[in-house]
């Protein structure tokens, strides 16, 4: 089992759609949590962070919930330029080590 | 704009031959990691460092080495290759504590 697993791809939504990703771990001392974004072909960059009280970044809502050691990303009201890949990122206990799920793709049609 | 650079962008090289890929930043991060990605695939780590003299080896096994000499420099080597180390290769760093990593734009090395 990988310790960071994400939902499958790809997602395929309308704009305007409301879509959630979902992402557990493994490694119950894990302390940090993150969202990032991953256009094709390119580097990944930090979408948000993920705290415990959950966190809302305009139209992108971020949720942890250490209990069931699981991390969601909700993006409401979807863009054409929301279609990337999503990547469920965790640091270990130590914070050193940062591990990144596979990834879920999303594709936003007009 | 995170300040972490790669060289080269892109590369095609022969089999046998050695390369280095070259990270550096200028944010003064301890940290700093190499990962690759084959296309539309997930990243895999293959080094990391804690800072100066200090190289782990990450979860997925590789026939490259790094070396980190000064803090903002991490390059990485391959003393000969061959067509099955062509892929993306990611170097990242961070800053100390539980932070974001900053990537560079990748170096797209093709191994013929």
């Amino acid at each position: 089992r990988k310790e960071v697993e994400q939902d499958p791809g790809p997602f395929n939504v309308p704009e305007g759609a409301t879509v959630a990703f979902n992402c557990t771990y493994s490694n119950s001392a894990s302390q940090s949590f993150f969202w990032y974004r991953q256009d094709c072909r390119k580097e990944p960059k930090l979408l948000m962070s993920v705290y415990s009280s959950g966190n809302e970044d305009g139209r992108f809502t971020a949720q942890l919930n250490r209990a069931s050691q699981y991390i969601s990303l909700l993006i409401r009201d979807s863009k054409l330029s929301d279609s990337a890949t999503y990547l469920c990122v965790v640091n270990r206990g130590g914070g050193f080590k940062t591990i990144f799920g596979a990834g879920t793709r999303l594709f936003v049609k007009a | 704009e995170a300040d972490i650079y790669q060289t080269p962008r892109y590369l095609v090289i022969g089999t046998g031959k050695k390369i280095t890929l070259e990270c550096s930043q200028t944010m003064g991060h301890d940290k700093m990691y190499w990962y690759q990605q084959d296309p539309g695939m997930e990243l895999h780590l293959i080094h990391y460092s804690y800072g100066v003299n200090s190289t782990e080896k990450g979860d997925l096994s590789s026939e490259s080495t790094v070396s980190r000499i000064r803090t903002e420099h991490f390059p990485l080597t391959l003393e000969s290759a061959r067509p099955s180390h062509t892929s993306q290769y990611l170097c990242a760093s961070s800053a100390p504590g539980n932070t974001e990593a900053f990537f560079g734009q990748g170096t797209r090395l093709t191994v013929v």
